[in-house]
This record gives structure tokens, C-alpha cells and sequence, in this order.
């Protein structure tokens, strides 16, 4: 199968770190989406992590270890308007070209 | 410059009613991605262009849905005889080309099937 869990919901506080989890019961996949979308508003990518290891671009990190079958989105120095839901999805290549989502993890930040 | 922009952005039908849901995708982009978010659920993959050609379509809910992409740019989703169950938000998605390029979203139609 391919199923990819995260976190139903989070909460932290203004100016401080969270890290989302994202963990796959899956295979064969070629690298792993990060996503942010505010209520009512269309995804924006965040990052696409094909080798295992940390990617930093500005507040946001991302990080993928295939071994242990699992990736995390950071946040530092947290803002209101990163309250939002983040989505971890993974992409299958070959002769199918499919992309598999997590359920989201909806992020309250709180002053 | 101009984004992704599809249309209509509200769609009310009736069941048993079949309904077409276009893609403007950014010009250039040769990739584009059809996605569907229900209430509260994460988003599912529907189907992918490279081109003009989808290398697979297992990911459409069902026989009902179709899509179809000509002269490399804009895209349609055809649902026939819509349910009730088909109301969700589509969203399209182009990007430059390889999967792992930043994928751009477009303000999605809202669908409700009545």
C-alpha cells in the first residue's frame, strides 16, 4: 500500500518550533512533496526532498530518511500566518506518473 | 506575470448532469496535474499531462471522469453524470516539466452536486 500518515492537528506558540511528521508504509518512490495551504486557499509547495538529509530554505526545513521511512517539516520562529494545514505527499515515477497526499496536518499557531 | 487560472470558479449541477472544468495552466509549462479535495480530506491525485499525453489515468475516481489536454496547454475534466459524491474542489497544478519542479496551483472550482 501507500499510505502516508501525518498528525491530524497542531498547536504551538508565536516565535517558537514545531516539526510535522510525515510517516509512509510505502516504497518505490522517488522523492517527497511538503505543501502548505491556508483555509479555503489552493496548496503552495514548500519543498521536494529526493535524497535523505535536511533542506533549509529560510524558516522552512525539510527532511527525508528513507531507511526509517519517514519525513518532518520545520518551522522556526513561528508566525501567525503560518497557522495553515501541510501536506506530505509522495511521488511514484515510472510508467505511472502518480502523486499520493497525506490527510494534512492542520498547524494553530497561537500568539 | 499570469498564474494558473481555471474556470468556472463555482459549479452547482444536478445529479445525473455532466460538467466540464477547464485548466489555463502558466504559459511554458508543459506539466499539468488535476487534484480533487473533498471536505476536510487531503488532497488526491486524479491525473497527470506531459504534454498532451496522461501516462496513466488509474487515478480518476471513476469511468465517469475524463480529461483531456490539447496543443500542450489547456486542460479539461469532464464528469458525466455527476453524483453527489463527486462535489469537492478540483484543483489544477502545472509546472516546468519534471515532476520534482514547483508545482503552481490554481484557485480550484467548487463543485456541488445536488
Amino acid at each position: 500500500g501507500q499510505n502516508i500518515d501525518q498528525p491530524t492537528e497542531m498547536t504551538a506558540t508565536e516565535g517558537a518550533i514545531v516539526q510535522i511528521n510525515c510517516t509512509y508504509q510505502t516504497s518505490g518512490f522517488n522523492g517527497l512533496f511538503w505543501y502548505q495551504q491556508h483555509a479555503g486557499e489552493a496548496p503552495t509547495f514548500l519543498s521536494y526532498n529526493v535524497l535523505d538529509g535536511l533542506e533549509e530554505k529560510g524558516r522552512f526545513s525539510s527532511f527525508l530518511s528513507r531507511s526509517k521511512g519517514y519525513s518532518y517539516l520545520l518551522l522556526k520562529e513561528l508566525q501567525m500566518k503560518d497557522s495553515a494545514s501541510y501536506l506530505c505527499a509522495a511521488f511514484f515515477p515510472g510508467g505511472y506518473q502518480k502523486v499520493t497526499f497525506g490527510t494534512g496536518t492542520k498547524l494553530q499557531v497561537i500568539p | 506575470g499570469a498564474g494558473v487560472s481555471q474556470s468556472p470558479s463555482n459549479k452547482v449541477t444536478e445529479k445525473g448532469k455532466d460538467v466540464e472544468l477547464r485548466c489555463d495552466p502558466i504559459s511554458g509549462h508543459t506539466a499539468l496535474y488535476w487534484y480533487r479535495q473533498s471536505l476536510g480530506q487531503g488532497l488526491e491525485f486524479l491525473i497527470y499531462f506531459q504534454g498532451n499525453s496522461a501516462p496513466d489515468k488509474s487515478g480518476l475516481p471513476s469511468d465517469r471522469f475524463s480529461a483531456e489536454r490539447t496543443g500542450g496547454s489547456v486542460s479539461t475534466l469532464t464528469i458525466q453524470r455527476t453524483q453527489q459524491e463527486d462535489s469537492a474542489v478540483y484543483l489544477c497544478a502545472s509546472s516546468l516539466g519534471r515532476i520534482e519542479e514547483t508545482q503552481y496551483f490554481g484557485p480550484g472550482t467548487r463543485l456541488l452536486v445536488l
